[in-house]
């Protein structure tokens, strides 16, 4: 089975910090992915990675950057955390080029609030 | 672009019932559909999907039918159970894209 890890389920952090989420693939997937989850809004991308060091804004990339050192690993960085970005940030993975029909699979989630 | 519309929730049933959760999509290409599960705690999961027109999805009793025609893409279950409850998520793919385009999520609650 394909497992895709975050490294926190639940994390309080203050205005101002900085914040890291970590992410990690055990399938050797090219892509990875950033998503945020709000009540009504669904997931919306915040940034993607297709490869080692290369990376995509998505959607919503504005008070966030991402690194990605090694393949099995995707890193989300607040640089400088707000209370609007306290949400459920979701992980995934996939594996195929563009336009596949291969699927997404999700870590479990880290709730992040910002006090 | 890109969206995904679904019909609002949450979805109450009672055991047994029939369900039908609506989606419709905007695609600039030739998107692939997706419905994706979310159970209370944890992360996604995919439920079924359909890569091209007239392909049916299904798994665990679940079904959704590919309609180019009415860009849609329903999700239907003939008798839902409580452990169905969770919120769903409907997807899109675009031709040429690698991230998926959700839609808002139904929150769907089975009563027993």
């Amino acid at each position: 089975d394909v497992k895709v890890t975050q490294s926190s389920r639940y994390l309080v952090k203050r205005t101002g910090e900085k914040v890291f989420l970590e992410c990690v693939q055990d399938m050797d997937h090219e892509n990875m992915f950033w998503y945020r989850q709000d009540p009504g809004l669904g997931l919306r991308l915040i940034y993607f990675s297709y490869d080692v060091k290369m990376k995509e804004k998505g959607d919503i990339p504005e008070g966030y950057s991402v690194s990605r050192e090694k393949k099995e690993r995707f890193s989300l960085i607040l640089e400088s955390a707000s209370t609007n970005q306290t949400s459920m940030y979701l992980c995934a993975s996939s594996s195929g080029p563009s336009g596949s029909r291969y699927e997404q699979y999700f870590g479990p989630g880290t709730r992040l609030t910002v006090t | 672009g890109n969206s995904v519309t679904q019909m609002e929730g949450p979805v109450t049933l009672s055991e047994e019932a029939f369900l039908t959760i609506n989606c419709t999509y905007t695609a600039t290409g030739y998107p692939s559909l997706f419905w994706y599960v979310q159970y209370p705690g944890e992360g996604l999961q995919l439920l079924l999907k359909a890569t091209k027109a007239d392909d049916k999805g299904s798994n665990k009793g679940f079904e959704a039918t590919y309609r180019k025609e009415t860009t849609s893409f329903h999700l239907e279950k003939g008798s839902v159970q409580v452990s169905d409850s969770a919120v769903y998520f409907c997807a899109l793919r675009d031709t040429g894209r690698r991230a998926l385009t959700f839609g808002s999520g139904t929150r769907l609650q089975v009563q027993p």
